[in-house]
This record gives structure tokens, sequence and C-alpha cells, in this order.
């Protein structure tokens, strides 16, 4: 079992929508959660991170972490179609230097 | 501001041959990566260094080695290229010692034939 799952999709919405994309953790030394996004034939980019649990906002995007339950979550209100990307979650434990753990990544379509 | 560079955008290069991937940083960041990224396994770790001069092995480290003779550069070399390194390779930095936000270069398209 891989230490961070996450569904490949792609995930198809309308413009529009309020999108969920969601990663689950194996490991729960993990205390920083990331989301970034990709274009394609482009590097990721960080969206926003969160440290341990609760939530935080940024605009129309909301990182969500729940550690009890090992699962993160990014929420997209009024998904637009310069959304659409492939967005990987990462994690990372808090000691000394470490390196990021990321998800496959989910892909996103938001259609006009 | 440039932030990663990387060289080349992309390159066809024959089994055996050997080939090294440069990459550039202007942030001065302590610590470098090199990922490599295949559909269907998402992005995976080859190499990375925390400081100048210290690197390590990351989860697909086989086939390639890393020096880091300064602040700025982390160039990744294959030394004998074999089909299965066919990929997009990442450069990637991040500023401190939790590192929580790592910036990316745009990539090197890398075909083995």
């Amino acid at each position: 079992q891989k230490e961070v799952e996450q569904d490949p999709g792609p995930l198809s919405v309308p413009e529009g929508a309020i999108v969920s994309l969601n990663c689950t953790y194996s490991n729960s030394a993990f205390q920083y959660f990331m989301w970034y996004r990709q274009y394609s034939r482009k590097g990721p980019e960080l969206l926003m991170y969160t440290y341990s649990s609760g939530n935080k906002e940024d605009g129309r995007f909301t990182a969500q972490v729940d550690k009890s339950s090992k699962y993160i979550s990014l929420f997209i209100r009024d998904s637009q179609p310069s959304d659409s990307a492939t967005y990987l979650c990462a994690m990372i434990y808090p000691s000394g230097y470490s390196t990021l753990t990321f998800g496959k990544g989910t892909m996103l379509l938001v259609s006009p | 501001t440039a932030g990663i560079t990387q060289a080349p955008t992309s390159q066809i290069l024959a089994a055996g041959r050997s080939m090294t991937l440069r990459c550039t940083q202007d942030m001065r960041h302590n610590a470098m990566y090199w990922y490599r990224q295949d559909l269907g396994l998402g992005l995976r770790l080859i190499h990375y260094s925390n400081t100048a001069g210290t690197t390590g092995k990351g989860e697909v480290p086989d086939g390639y080695s890393v020096s880091r003779a300064n602040t700025d550069d982390f160039p990744l070399t294959l030394a004998s290229a074999v089909p299965s390194q066919t990929s997009v390779y990442f450069c990637a930095s991040s500023p401190g010692v939790v590192n929580t936000e790592a910036f990316f270069g745009q990539g090197t398209r890398l075909t083995v034939v």
C-alpha cells in the first residue's frame, strides 16, 4: 500500500460546480499537508498548505485535514475552465530534513 | 525572477549514451530535488540535496547520479541510458528545513530509444 492514495480521475464537472478532491494516507507522522496544481506540460505549483488538522481557505479554494481519519480534501468553489489541471496532494513529516510524499494526482476537467 | 531553470526542455537519447540534465535556481534555496513523473506512477523522488556538498538517495535512484557543488546548481546524470528512463524529469527546490513549499522547474522530457 502506498503511503498516499489519490484517485486519478478524470473528474469532469460543469463550470460553476463545487469540486471535492481527496487523498488518504497511512502514516500518522505526516504533519504538513499540501496541494499542488499542475497544468499540462508544466511543473507543479503550490496552491496551499496546512499544518496538522483543520481548514484553510484561500479565495475559491479550501483545504481540509482530518488527521483522525487520515484524510485530506481540497474544495474548489465556483469552478472555472481555467481550473482544469491535475491536482496533487503532498505531505511531509516535521522532523529534520524530510522530503515530500506525493499522491499520484487527480485530473480535473471543468467544461464551460 | 526565473526561479528554477531546467535544460534541455526535451531530448531524444540513444540507449547506452550518457546525458546530464541541468538545473539551476536563483532563489538561494538550501534544498534541491530531482523527480521523475510517469503516467500512473506520479512523482517519484530520484535524488535530493539538503545543502550544498551533500546528496541523498530517493525512492528510485538506480541509474542516476547527482552532485551539488554549490547552492544554485543540481545536475542529474544518466551514465548509460535505458528505455525505462523515458520520463518527464522535474527539478525542485525549497528554502527551509521543513520543506513545505517546493518550487518546480518546467521539466525535461526525455525519450530513450
